[in-house]
């Protein structure tokens, strides 16, 4: 079946620094979106990318969408501690109006003041 | 915009027991909703989604079973808890609109712990 997975699954960084986390599926996606998750916390919508090589910003995110249509990152510029939590991506494969996303298996993101 | 209430917020129970999560939703009709689980520090995975009212489909053989009464009501339940249904339970709603794809809305969930 269809698999999400994404790396590292922990990062800790020193605040200022920048952080990247990958996602990678076992095929090729229709679209995928991006989700936080704060601790104790439920996940929140962060973005969708469809289009092969698609790059969207978000103040100091970036979201890229693989030219396969099969990999994803989020690239965090200068990371403050607001920017603790999970991150996972979700991909789906067909439109099928069943919205069946698989997630990722998130990126854990730990600044340190 | 959508508003996803679920409840409890906690819930422990012993094994053997049997299980009601109950979630509604605001401001939408007619939704796509799904129960995910998410185990402790790990990822969430998919155990229901359902179209309509009365139709359920189940994406991994489990102790579990959801049903749809209601076009804005969604529950989750069990006859008997395992150690192993033991995590956190979210409800989610999938939002759209003038053709613009949003995500999921997910409800607070339910950290459920069985023992």
């Amino acid at each position: 079946g269809q698999q999400v997975m994404q790396i590292p699954q922990y990062q800790h960084v020193q605040e200022g620094e920048d952080f990247t986390t990958y996602c990678n599926s076992s095929t090729t996606l229709s679209n995928i979106q991006w989700y936080k998750q704060r601790p104790g916390g439920h996940p929140v919508f962060l973005i969708q990318l469809v289009k092969s090589g698609e790059v969207k910003k978000q103040k100091r995110l970036t979201f890229q969408f693989g030219e396969a249509k099969k990999n994803s990152s989020l690239h965090i510029t200068a990371t403050q501690t607001t920017d603790v939590g999970t991150y996972f991506c979700a991909g789906v494969r067909g439109v099928s109006g069943t919205y069946k996303y698989i997630f990722g298996t998130g990126t854990r993101l730990k600044v340190l003041a | 915009s959508q508003t996803i209430h679920q409840w409890p917020a906690t819930l422990v129970q012993p094994v053997g027991s049997p299980l009601s999560l109950e979630c509604t939703v605001e401001g939408t009709s007619n939704p796509n909703l799904y129960w995910y689980r998410q185990a402790a520090g790990r990822g969430l995975q998919l155990l229901f989604y359902s179209v309509g009212i009365g139709q359920i489909s189940s994406e991994v053989p489990q102790n579990l079973s959801a049903s749809r009464p209601q076009d804005r009501q969604f529950i989750l339940s069990s006859k008997k808890l395992l150690l192993s249904d033991s995590g956190f339970y979210l409800c989610a709603c999938f939002r759209q609109g003038g053709g613009t794809n949003y995500g999921y809305t997910f409800g607070s969930g339910t950290r459920l712990t069985v023992v």
